[in-house]
């Protein structure tokens, strides 16, 4: 089955850098690739996704990059602010079924410092 | 409150105990999924139902027992756990693109569960 890693665990910035978290997958035939943000306490929320047929995909300061060859993705993060400070999750699905079947990465803790 | 919503938010349970876990989705979606969040560990995907069947579980141990009587409500019976059942359970629900919607797993709030 699919296996989704993800790097760094913990990843500590100044307000105002770039934050970049990576993800890499088993599965050839995942096709989507959404990454969530769990604030504390909080639900994880959708902040931006990317299907296999583009390779970046921006929205803000965020955005995602995918190689399909190498089979990893990246969430970039620019001019960070401390409320992107929380848990940010990768996941991969095939995708080709009425629902999806995510296999979400292990988690990486942002901290933005002031 | 919209969306997805989950009660209790909080549980604490015995070994022997009986209790459910409720899932409301008030989001006219046609998926709706159970995970388990431990500390450290992904998100672990445990009960797929999609129009109402279950359409997956992952190798999850009998003692959680799903249940999906319609489309919005989804529940989770939990019957004689064990101290290492004791995690943040999760629901979700998704419209999928074969009927119009973008596939986005929403999620509910959680329910902190502690087994005693």
């Amino acid at each position: 089955g699919e296996n989704v890693e993800q790097h760094p665990s913990t990843l500590s910035v100044q307000e105002g850098d770039s934050a970049v978290i990576k993800c890499t997958y088993s599965d050839s035939a995942s096709n989507y690739f959404p990454w969530y943000k769990q604030e504390l306490g909080k639900r994880p929320q959708l902040i931006i996704d990317i299907r296999s047929n583009v390779g970046e995909k921006k929205d803000q300061r965020i955005a995602v990059t995918l190689n399909k060859t190498a089979k990893h993705f990246s969430l970039h993060i620019t001019e960070t602010q401390p409320e992107d400070s929380a848990v940010y999750f990768c996941a991969a699905s095939k995708g080709d079924t009425g629902f999806q079947k995510l296999v979400f990465g292990t988690g990486t803790r942002l901290l933005v410092s002031p | 409150e919209t969306g997805v919503t989950q009660t209790p938010r909080h549980l604490v349970m015995g070994m022997t105990n009986k209790k459910s876990l409720k899932c409301e989705q008030h989001l006219g979606h046609n998926a709706m999924y159970w995970y388990k969040q431990s500390a450290k560990k992904p998100l672990e995907l445990m009960f797929v139902y999609s129009l109402e069947e279950r359409v997956e579980n992952n190798s999850v141990p009998s003692r959680f027992s799903p249940e999906c009587p319609n489309s919005s409500h989804l529940f989770l019976h939990l019957h004689t756990l064990q101290p290492e059942d004791s995690a943040l359970y999760l629901c979700a629900s998704s419209q999928d693109r074969i009927s119009g919607g973008a596939n986005e797993q929403f999620f509910g709030p959680g329910t902190r569960l502690t087994v005693l």
